[in-house]
């Protein structure tokens, strides 16, 4: 069975700096990746994906993640960080299209002005 | 994008109480739609898949006679959470996806259940 691990509980940095969001995964072929971000009480919401092809995968708000199989990590990265991107953040993975997720436990950010 | 909603947002209900909590496609045909559970500050785990006109899988450890989940159209899923209680009190979203072969969920907000 697959599973995701996301090593930091709780992040904190300053607005303007470069965030990096960990995410480790397990599973024995090319997985599907994603990454969600969940406000307070809300759903979630898709940031960036990877199925196959550049490892380097662009998102919406800016971000973007880079898949490296041979460390099994699929890394959620920003520049730039702004306050309105303090949230829960979720790296996932499914073993096909349409296919259930299973979820990391979660990274929550937080943004100092 | 597309839009997947959820009805109620939030609901408060007496232990023993049966609640219904609806997940609806707005804009497209949901063929496979999941329910989710989430504690607070935890992630999300996967109660059951639902496809439209047939029985849900439920995962493991998920009581199926307590979660009763109904796929009857292409556009709307429920699940209801049969004879509450207070350990059922949860963060509960839906996701949807538009085909066999698509490569994305769309999740709904959310419904807040506090079991009194």
């Amino acid at each position: 069975a697959q599973s995701v691990t996301q090593p930091d509980i709780h992040i904190t940095v300053s607005e303007g700096a470069s965030l990096e969001l960990r995410c480790n995964y397990s599973y024995g072929a090319t997985p599907y990746l994603f990454w969600y971000v969940q406000s307070p009480g809300q759903g979630l919401q898709l940031l960036l994906k990877y199925f196959s092809g550049d490892t380097l995968v662009q998102g919406i708000k800016g971000f973007e993640a880079e898949f490296k199989r041979s460390q099994s990590s699929f890394n959620l990265r920003k520049p730039s960080v702004h306050w309105s991107d303090a949230a829960e953040y979720f790296c996932a993975v499914g073993v096909g299209t349409a296919s259930k997720l299973t979820f990391g436990t979660g990274t929550r950010l937080q943004v100092t002005l | 994008g597309a839009v997947v909603s959820q009805h109620p947002s939030r609901v408060i209900c007496k232990s023993g109480t049966s609640v219904k909590i609806e997940c609806r496609s707005l804009d497209f045909q949901a063929t496979t739609m999941f329910w989710y559970r989430q504690f607070p500050k935890q992630s999300l785990m996967l109660m059951a898949t639902s496809n439209e006109g047939s029985k849900a899988t439920y995962e493991q450890g998920v009581e199926k006679d307590k979660f009763l989940i109904n796929h009857a159209s292409l556009t709307l899923s429920t699940l209801t959470v049969t004879s509450a209680h207070p350990e059922d009190s949860s963060f509960y979203i839906c996701s949807a996806t538009q085909g066999a072969f698509s490569d994305e969920q769309f999740f709904g907000p959310g419904t807040r259940l506090t079991v009194l």
